[in-house]
């Protein structure tokens, strides 16, 4: 067990609709990531906060956004779906400084879009 | 730009050791991951060495940094079929807000 939440584990909805992908980091981490998994991109970069401000921003659709909470959890809300945003949605935290800046993941969140 | 580079399959008998390797770009590169994913599953950390270090030991895993060539390995010692799973070699870079530039992921099959 990382220390990393992330709910729902699954989820299915339809094409046009909007979802919320919830993450609750590690105790005392400051950092989130949101990353995705398909088949056809691997593993990619999404965005980071940080304390709640957006500290990077990597292949993140405009069509997607985020946002950290005071009590440090993340959602990430995907908007107009389309079929090929379905994947695997991971959630990562660590401690800024931290030795070795480790970078712990949940367990995911699955999206399927049909 | 950066870019992670992985042979998609191996294949050990039980009890053998696996090598599993990793090729990257960036040079500024400051830490190296490896992380494990079993099926259905999240990823797991299994180990990382910092860019200044040439080998990491942990317990059965043994990490060798080769700088120069951009090579990154992992040996898994005793390999046993809970070792079944994809392994991902991951690079942060320095200055990039410590995001992860992900490997396509080696499939490790254990064979009986």
């Amino acid at each position: 067990d990382s220390g990393v939440t992330q709910t729902p584990k699954h989820l299915i909805t339809a094409t046009g609709q909007r979802v919320t992908l919830r993450c609750s980091p590690r105790s005392g981490d400051l950092s989130v990531y949101w990353y995705q998994q398909s088949l056809d991109q691997g593993l990619q970069f999404l965005i980071q906060y940080y304390n709640g401000e957006e500290r990077a921003k990597g292949n993140i659709l405009e069509r997607f956004s985020a946002q950290q909470f005071p009590d440090l959890h993340s959602e990430l809300n995907l908007s107009s779906l389309e079929l090929g945003d379905s994947a695997l949605y991971f959630c990562a935290s660590n401690t800024e400084g931290q030795a070795g800046n480790t970078i712990y993941f949940g367990e995911g969140s699955w999206l399927t879009v049909v | 730009g950066e870019d992670v580079e992985q042979s998609l399959f191996l294949s050990v008998r039980e009890g053998d050791s696996s090598v599993i390797n990793c090729t990257y770009t960036d040079s500024s590169s400051t830490y190296l991951y490896w992380y494990k994913q079993e099926p259905g599953a999240g990823l797991q950390l299994l180990t990382y060495i910092f860019s200044n270090m040439d080998m990491k030991q942990d317990q059965r895993l043994t990490v060798l940094l080769n700088k120069k060539d951009k090579h990154l390995s992992l040996r898994i010692a005793d390999t046993q079929t809970g070792d079944s799973a994809i392994y991902f070699c991951a690079e942060s870079i320095a200055g990039s807000a410590r995001q992860l530039t992900f490997g396509s992921g080696t499939q490790l099959t254990v064979l009986p």
